[in-house]
């Protein structure tokens, strides 16, 4: 395998449950994101790893919880979440101090909250 | 803070059409630009960047120039085909805190008719 990849494409969950949402990537990056994505709304930056350690936490909310147990790893945790919780969470990976800017981004998972 | 705007969509186009799509920043420094393009279903893929003032990037037919002086990154096409259509995402670059960041702007999405 490749790239970026995202597991589970599509989630459907209650709003009482707990799911995961997982991210791996085979390019040797040491930097990695969550990024939600939702209608007419910029991609909003939550949460950044740099050398597995959580460089950036942009105000998400605590039902969200991130974790990257090694460089190639990243899962979002998600536990008791709100109907406009529901959108598509990008992951991607980047070489810090190489080539600048250069996120390289998985298909997303589908999150829909009931 | 760091922000990039970007025109609203959709932009409906025929086949062979000029495009256009306008995107401006702003920044403190100079930030390196990118437009991202994502496909149906797909995550987002880097189309091109520009590093520095005056640069132009170019790719598969698609080119954008960074202008200082008018804090702007307008993406461009001479003639568009069915395949082009996606959305567009116009990006601002920052090294912040010893990582890379890049601030997304809201998507333009172009849609291509035979």
């Amino acid at each position: 395998e490749t790239g970026v990849t995202q597991t589970p494409r599509h989630l459907v969950m209650g709003m009482t449950n707990k799911k995961s949402l997982k991210c791996e990537q085979h390019l040797g990056h040491n930097a990695m994101y969550w990024y939600k994505q939702s209608a007419k709304k910029p991609l909003e930056l939550m949460f950044v790893y740099s050398l597995e350690e959580r460089v950036e936490n942009n105000s998400v909310p605590s039902r969200f919880s991130p974790e990257c147990p090694n460089s190639s790893h990243l899962f979002l945790h998600l536990h008791t979440l709100q109907p406009e919780d529901s959108a598509l969470y990008l992951c991607a990976s980047s070489q810090e101090r190489g080539l600048a800017g250069e996120l390289f981004f998985g298909e997303g998972s589908r999150l829909t909250v009931l | 803070g760091d922000s990039v705007t970007q025109m609203e969509g959709p932009v409906t186009l025929s086949e062979e059409a000029f495009l256009t799509i306008n995107c401006t920043y702003t920044a403190t420094g100079y930030p390196s630009l990118f437009w991202y393009v994502q496909y149906p279903g797909e995550g987002l893929q880097l189309l091109l960047k520009a590093t520095k003032a005056d640069d132009k990037g170019s790719n598969k037919g698609f080119e954008a120039t960074y202008r200082k002086e008018t804090t702007s990154f307008h993406l461009e096409k001479g003639s568009v085909q069915v395949s082009d259509s996606a959305v567009y995402f116009c990006a601002l670059f920052i090294f912040s805190g010893g990582y890379n960041k890049l601030i997304f702007g809201a998507g333009t999405r172009l849609a291509v008719h035979p």
